[in-house]
């Protein structure tokens, strides 16, 4: 089975650039997050998606926005890009519902802000 | 904001040897769930304990949970060198679904 997918690996962009980032969550899941893994700062939850609708948002400025398609796949863009926006961004995935489930995550997009 | 504490944020032990990590959070959960992370990659799912349960084994892996302490811990027994890696707790707390907060980490280091 293969598991979560994330592209690209690395990503390098200047500041007030938009960046991209996409995940293919494990087939049969239908939840997506995206996390933010900055250094000193740990991992901070950014977006949740189910069923192509936003179910929950972390402290994140607006210019942090994602969309889930029809085949669960989803995309993360971050507009303006800032400096601080540096950092790994994990993609995981788990089957549907709001009870307890394991979230299985990709090995993440490093983005690198110049 | 992070809601865990993880100590020691660093442990160093010989082969063989257990680990014992604790992580600790601030309000009412739905599960707990411990992750591993090796260098700059992604997080491995390594064991999810839901607020009813009080212990739970996998393999080398013992978790147990205090809710009345709001407290977990993780051993991992007989460690190896490959288990070199950091380790997070991450809580889903009531009403916030299935979204995670994760604690600080602890950097396990084994050696030969």
């Amino acid at each position: 089975e293969a598991g979560v997918t994330q592209s690209p690996t690395h990503l390098i962009k200047t500041r007030g650039q938009q960046a991209t980032l996409r995940c293919s969550p494990i087939s049969g899941h239908t939840s997506v997050y995206w996390y933010q893994q900055a250094l000193g700062l740990g991992l901070q939850f950014l977006l949740w998606y189910d069923e192509g609708e936003e179910r929950n948002r972390g402290n994140f400025p607006p210019r942090f926005s994602g969309r889930q398609f029809p085949n669960y796949s989803s995309e993360l863009n971050v507009n303006a890009l800032e400096l601080e926006d540096s950092a790994l961004y994990l993609c995981a995935s788990s089957l549907r519902g709001t009870d307890s489930k394991p979230q299985h995550f990709g090995d993440g997009t490093r983005l690198s802000i110049l | 904001s992070q809601q865990g504490e993880e100590d020691p944020q660093a442990l160093s032990i010989q082969e063989g040897e257990n680990a014992t990590m604790n992580c600790s959070y601030k309000t009412s959960i739905n599960n707990l769930q411990w992750y591993r992370q090796n260098s700059g990659r992604g997080l491995v799912h390594l064991i999810l304990i839901r607020s009813n349960e009080r212990e739970k084994h996998s393999g080398r892996l013992r978790v147990t949970l205090d809710t009345s302490k709001k407290s977990s811990s993780l051993l991992i027994t007989a460690s190896r060198a490959a288990d070199t890696a950091s380790y997070f707790c991450a809580t889903a707390h009531t009403g916030g679904g299935n979204k995670l907060t994760f604690g600080t980490g602890t950097q396990l280091k084994v050696e030969l």
